[in-house]
């Protein structure tokens, strides 16, 4: 089982651009989550899924969006990147029976 | 306002001391604490719950409702203890939403 994976690894985009993060998840699991994580800010939660086709916003949804077609996937996009959004992205996933999430590689993304 | 708070940003420790990684939480329920790990190159990864009240690579952590603690404790650091430690906190509803704290670099020196 590869557990979670992020594609891209790494990003660089000018602003103004757009762009999609792919999560994608082998282990069946009903819940999945899109984080931030800057210097001193700890894992800050953008948005996140109860299950396929549903999604919420969390604590800082602002400029981004997202999209749960498929069970095993999470797209989170950018549709007009700022500065503001450089940052390291996590995805993670988790299930309602054990309440533990599991994280993927993240992806480093740049915005000039 | 639901709020995880790790005051100390660098926690650097020799060899053998023992370590406390502090953790306090705002929170008006009965949240489910957590303690998450990163090592360098490595995923983050849970470490302990504090519903299992269990021991994992010699840690501990005690919940204390009355001060709303929820500190990580080992009584001898080793040097691959060393890693980013992030205190977590689940709210009451069937989501597993996951609030962090600020997180804590711990070293541990030779």
């Amino acid at each position: 089982n590869a557990g979670v994976t992020q594609t891209p690894k790494f990003r660089v985009l000018k602003t103004g651009q757009s762009m999609t993060l792919l999560c994608a998840q082998d282990m069946n699991h009903e819940y999945m989550y899109w984080y931030r994580q800057d210097p001193g800010m700890g894992l800050r939660l953008i948005h996140y899924s109860v299950g396929e086709g549903t999604t919420a916003k969390g604590e800082v949804p602002d400029g981004y969006n997202v999209s749960r077609l498929k069970k095993q996937n999470f797209l989170l996009g950018l549709e007009s990147a700022a500065p503001s959004q450089t940052s390291v992205y996590f995805c993670a996933s988790g299930t309602a029976a054990y309440n533990e999430q599991f994280f993927g590689p993240g992806t480093r993304l740049t915005v000039l | 306002a639901q709020r995880v708070t790790q005051p100390e940003k660098l926690l650097s420790v020799f060899k053998g001391a023992p370590v406390e990684l502090k953790c306090n939480y705002s929170y008006s329920g009965s949240p489910e604490l957590f303690w998450y790990v990163q090592y360098s190159r490595q995923r983050l990864q849970l470490l302990l719950r504090h519903i299992s009240r269990e021991s994992i690579k010699g840690f501990t952590a005690d919940l204390n409702k009355g001060e709303t603690s929820f500190h990580l404790k080992k009584p001898f650091a080793q040097e691959e203890d060393s890693a980013m430690y992030y205190c977590a906190l689940s709210p009451s509803g069937n989501t597993g939403k996951l609030i962090f704290g600020q997180g804590t670099t711990l070293q541990v020196k030779p």
